[in-house]
């Protein structure tokens, strides 16, 4: 299982876009990349998913080189409620494995402040 | 969306007794759950995988004989703590991923045991 690394934390400011980076040297090529939010006392939701290249969403965008060792997610814009933990995780995810593992790393903690 | 609901979201227990925790997907069949554990301050950490009709496959270190996974359908897994002791404190999460869709897989809201 690839292992992900993350920075521990990082700041923003209302309005500003934040991109939190992510290293997964060892991924492997059935692997995908996952990036989940977590509040305090919540399961982790959903953000973004993509294999390669640029993935965006309505909340989200996901960046993805062609060696596919890093991977930086982008919140544009971020406000008070974007605070979380964010994790990213590397795994055979895709819809024809309903049974890879997903391993969770140490997570970036985001504090947006006003 | 996949939605997967998870019972009770909060439980207190006394010392020595079992407490079960309920995972449901609701609007989707999941051959595989997992269930994971989290500290305060600390991330995830995947406990076990839960399989449908057969035997949970356990992480290394977590005793099989104390956290009781039972998967009887496509849409429920159970964990049963038993015998459980203040350690045991913990949010626990479980997860499934929709074989008929990509997107990840999708988290229950948790349940946070307090053993007294």
């Amino acid at each position: 299982l690839a292992k992900t690394t993350q920075p521990i934390s990082m700041d923003s400011y209302e309005g500003q876009e934040v991109n939190i980076t992510c290293s997964h040297n060892n991924i492997a090529t059935n692997d995908y990349i996952t990036w989940y939010q977590q509040f305090p006392s919540q399961g982790p939701r959903f953000i973004i998913q993509g294999y390669k290249t640029k993935v965006t969403n309505e909340v989200a965008s996901l960046f993805i080189p062609a060696d596919r060792k890093s991977s930086t997610l982008s919140l544009p814009r971020v406000s008070l409620s974007d605070t979380a933990v964010y994790y990213c995780l590397v795994g055979d995810t895709g819809r024809a494995n309903q049974g890879g593992k997903l391993i969770f790393g140490q997570g970036t903690e985001l504090s947006v402040k006003p | 969306g996949a939605v997967v609901s998870q019972h009770p979201s909060r439980v207190i227990c006394k010392s020595g007794t079992s407490v079960k925790i309920e995972c449901r997907s609701l609007d989707f069949q999941a051959t595989t759950m997992f269930w994971y554990r989290q500290f305060p301050k600390q991330s995830l950490m995947l406990m076990a995988t839960s399989n449908e009709g057969s035997k949970a496959t356990y992480e290394q270190g977590v005793e099989k004989d104390k956290f009781l996974i039972n998967h009887a359908s496509l849409t429920l897994s159970t964990l049963t703590v038993t015998s459980a002791h203040p350690e045991d404190s913990s949010f626990y999460i479980c997860s499934a991923i929709p074989g008929d869709r990509d997107g990840g897989y999708t988290f229950g809201s948790g349940t946070r045991l307090t053993v007294v």
